[in-house]
C-alpha cells in the first residue's frame, strides 16, 4: 500500500526556520506530484503548492508564494515544505498528499498523517 | 481567483439522504473531488471526477456536477458518516478547496 509518512510535530519561535518532510514509499515516487495543504485548527483545507518530484518543478498558491518553499529529493523519495522565517500565523497542521495522475482535474488519492507546527510569538 | 462555496453545516437523520452542495462559476466544466475528514484524521477522497468512487468507499456515496453546482449525496446516512466534507477543483494549475461542510447525523 502506498505510504506518505510525514515528520513529527514541531514547536518553534517566530523568526525561526523550519523544514518538514513527507516520505513516499511503495510506489514510483517520480510519477506522482506531491502537494502540501494547510489546516489551521478548527478551519478548512488550504492549498499551498505542488512539486513534481521528477524535475522539482513547483507551483504555488498566490497566498503562500514567497513565504514557503516546496522541494523534493527523488533520491530519497521525500518532499519538503520549508520556511525561512516563521510567523505565529503559520501555526497549523500541514498535510502532504499525492496527486493520483497527471491528467487535468486529478484528485489527491493518498495523504500523509499531518505535521502539527506550533509557532510562538 | 476561483472560489468554491459550501454550506457550513448540514444535518441529517440516520438512514436518510444527505446532500452537500458546492457552488462555483461554471463548475460543471471542471472535475470535482470530495474529501471526508473526521476529527483528528487526514482527509480521504470519497468521490473524484465528479462521480467516481475510489475502491473501499461505500456505494452510498455518490456525486454529480452540472451547471454551477456539484453535489455529494450520501444515501442511507450512517452515524459513522458524520465528518467534515470538502469539495475540490482545479483553476488552471492551482487547487481550490471549498470551505467545508460539517455533516451532523442526529
Amino acid at each position: 500500500e502506498v505510504q506518505l509518512v510525514q515528520s513529527g510535530a514541531e514547536v518553534k519561535k517566530s523568526g525561526e526556520s523550519l523544514r518538514i518532510s513527507c516520505k513516499g514509499s511503495r510506489y514510483s515516487f517520480t510519477r506522482h506530484w506531491i502537494t502540501w495543504v494547510r489546516q489551521v485548527p478548527g478551519k478548512g483545507l488550504e492549498w499551498i503548492g505542488t512539486v513534481d518530484p521528477d524535475d522539482s518543478h513547483t507551483n504555488y498558491s498566490p497566498s503562500f508564494q514567497g513565504h514557503v518553499t516546496i522541494s523534493a529529493d527523488k533520491s530519497i523519495t521525500t518532499a519538503y515544505l520549508q520556511w525561512n522565517s516563521l510567523k505565529a500565523s503559520d501555526s497549523a497542521t500541514y498535510y502532504c498528499a499525492r496527486l493520483a495522475t497527471t491528467a487535468p482535474g486529478t484528485h489527491f488519492d493518498y495523504w500523509g498523517q499531518g505535521t502539527l507546527v506550533t509557532v510562538s510569538s | 481567483s476561483y472560489e468554491l462555496t459550501q454550506p457550513p453545516s448540514v444535518s441529517v437523520s440516520p438512514g436518510q439522504t444527505a446532500s452537500i452542495t458546492c457552488f462555483g462559476d461554471k463548475l460543471g466544466n471542471r472535475y470535482v473531488s470530495w474529501y471526508q475528514q473526521k476529527p483528528g484524521q487526514s482527509p480521504v477522497v470519497v468521490i473524484y471526477q465528479d462521480n467516481k468512487r475510489p475502491s473501499g468507499i461505500p456505494e452510498r456515496f455518490s456525486g454529480s456536477n452540472s451547471g454551477n453546482t456539484a453535489i455529494l449525496t450520501i444515501t442511507g446516512t450512517q452515524a459513522l458518516d458524520e465528518a467534515d466534507y470538502y469539495c475540490q477543483a482545479w483553476d488552471s494549475s492551482t487547487v481550490v478547496f471549498g470551505g467545508g461542510t460539517r455533516l451532523t447525523v442526529l
